[in-house]
This record gives structure tokens, C-alpha cells and sequence, in this order.
């Protein structure tokens, strides 16, 4: 099982550039999550689908961020246009959906906007 | 408000002793609450699941207790290694909600 995967691993990127992170989720997983971690916030949950669909985006921060899941195995968080402060590292998690439903995380996306 | 709370914010213990990490919330309705371990430059890892009814469960060197009449958890490591050097996040679920902790900071010292 290669766990969730993310791309790119680093993004480095100049203001009002349009940013696309990428998350392939674990196969069978049913439910996905977007969170950003910056050090002076902790962790964040931004938006999370249950098969496909978006459940909750109250997290994301502005019209700035957008989410889609077009199908179970794929997901994008694109920003634009990108702000310094949107500088942090965004996560991409995976679960099946149950009371526990404990949340497989991937290694996450540095980005840094200059 | 629906906060989680962790304490020490950092802690530095020697190789080979024990610590407790403290979470206290004020989630309602309360679902259950995890403990996670992050290493430097990695995503977060689930320790342990707890509901309700649970007030204590264990993960190889990892404990953690529950009392969730006074809306406290504790991770209990014992034997410290080396590796256990990371941050470790305490999360509780309400009503379809996770409201994340911001973390306890731990370094293992040889």
C-alpha cells in the first residue's frame, strides 16, 4: 500500500500565481481531508469530502482556495491567486468513514510564497 | 467555544524516561478523541482512538487515559527513545467537527 500521495512535495511560487496541490488518497478510503499546518496556528482542517462530495469547507480561508475531488481517487486544492501568508505546509488525508475512521495522513506540500 | 488545549507547549526529557503529555477540551458533544505523533517534515500519525466509554488504551510503549467527566487526556510514554522526538497532537471529534490541539513539542535527549 503506497499511502496517501501528495505533489509536489515543495512549491515554491511568486505572489498572484495560481497554485495546484495534488492528493491521490488510499484505495478504498472513502472520505478525504485538506488541512494546512503553519507554526503559529497548528494544524487546520480546510475541507473534507465524503465520497466525492464536499461536507464541510468551512475551514477554507477565503474565495481564494478552492477544492474538487473529481473522482475517488483523485483531489486538488488549487489557490489563486496565492498570497505570502498562504506559505505553510498543506496536508492530504484519507479514512473510511465510521466512527473511528482513523485518518491516514500523506507527507504533505511545503509551500513557500514569496 | 470548542477548544483543545495541550500542555507542555515543549519538554525535553534523557533517554530512557518516562512523560505524560496533558490535553484538556471543552468539545461538545463529544465523539472521541486521538492522539497523534508528527515527525519533523512528516504528516501526522495516529497513536490511539478513544470514545466514551474508553479511559485508557495503550500503543506499545504509548498510554493514553481518558476521563471525560473532567474532559482530560493524558500520553503516557514510557522508556523513552530517541525516536520518540516529535510533536504530538491531541484531537478531539464533536459533532462532525475535529478541533485540533496545537501540540506538545517533545525531545528525547541522549
Amino acid at each position: 500500500d503506497a499511502g496517501v500521495i501528495q505533489s509536489p512535495r515543495h512549491e515554491v511560487t511568486e505572489m498572484g500565481q495560481e497554485v495546484t496541490l495534488r492528493c491521490k488518497p488510499i484505495s478504498g478510503h472513502n472520505s478525504l481531508f485538506w488541512y494546512r499546518q503553519t507554526m503559529m496556528r497548528g494544524l487546520e482542517l480546510l475541507i473534507y469530502f465524503n465520497n466525492n462530495v464536499p461536507i464541510d469547507d468551512s475551514g477554507m480561508p477565503e474565495d481564494r482556495f478552492s477544492a474538487k475531488m473529481p473522482n475517488a481517487s483523485f483531489s486538488t486544492l488549487k489557490i489563486q491567486p496565492s498570497e505570502p501568508r498562504d506559505s505553510a505546509v498543506y496536508f492530504c488525508a484519507s479514512s473510511v468513514s465510521g466512527s473511528t475512521d482513523t485518518q491516514y495522513f500523506g507527507p504533505g506540500t511545503r509551500l513557500t510564497v514569496l | 467555544k470548542n477548544q483543545v488545549e495541550q500542555s507542555p507547549q515543549s519538554l525535553i526529557i534523557l533517554e530512557g524516561k518516562n512523560c505524560t503529555l496533558q490535553c484538556n477540551y471543552t468539545v461538545s458533544p463529544f465523539s472521541n478523541l486521538r492522539w497523534y505523533k508528527q515527525d519533523t517534515g512528516r504528516g501526522p500519525v495516529s497513536l490511539t482512538i478513544m470514545t466514551f466509554s474508553e479511559n485508557t488504551k495503550s500503543n506499545g510503549r504509548y498510554t493514553a487515559t481518558l476521563d471525560a467527566d473532567t474532559k482530560q487526556s493524558s500520553l503516557h510514554i514510557t522508556a523513552s527513545q530517541l525516536s520518540d522526538s516529535a510533536s504530538y497532537i491531541c484531537v478531539v471529534k464533536g459533532f462532525q467537527k475535529l478541533v485540533f490541539g496545537t501540540g506538545t513539542r517533545l525531545l528525547v535527549s541522549p
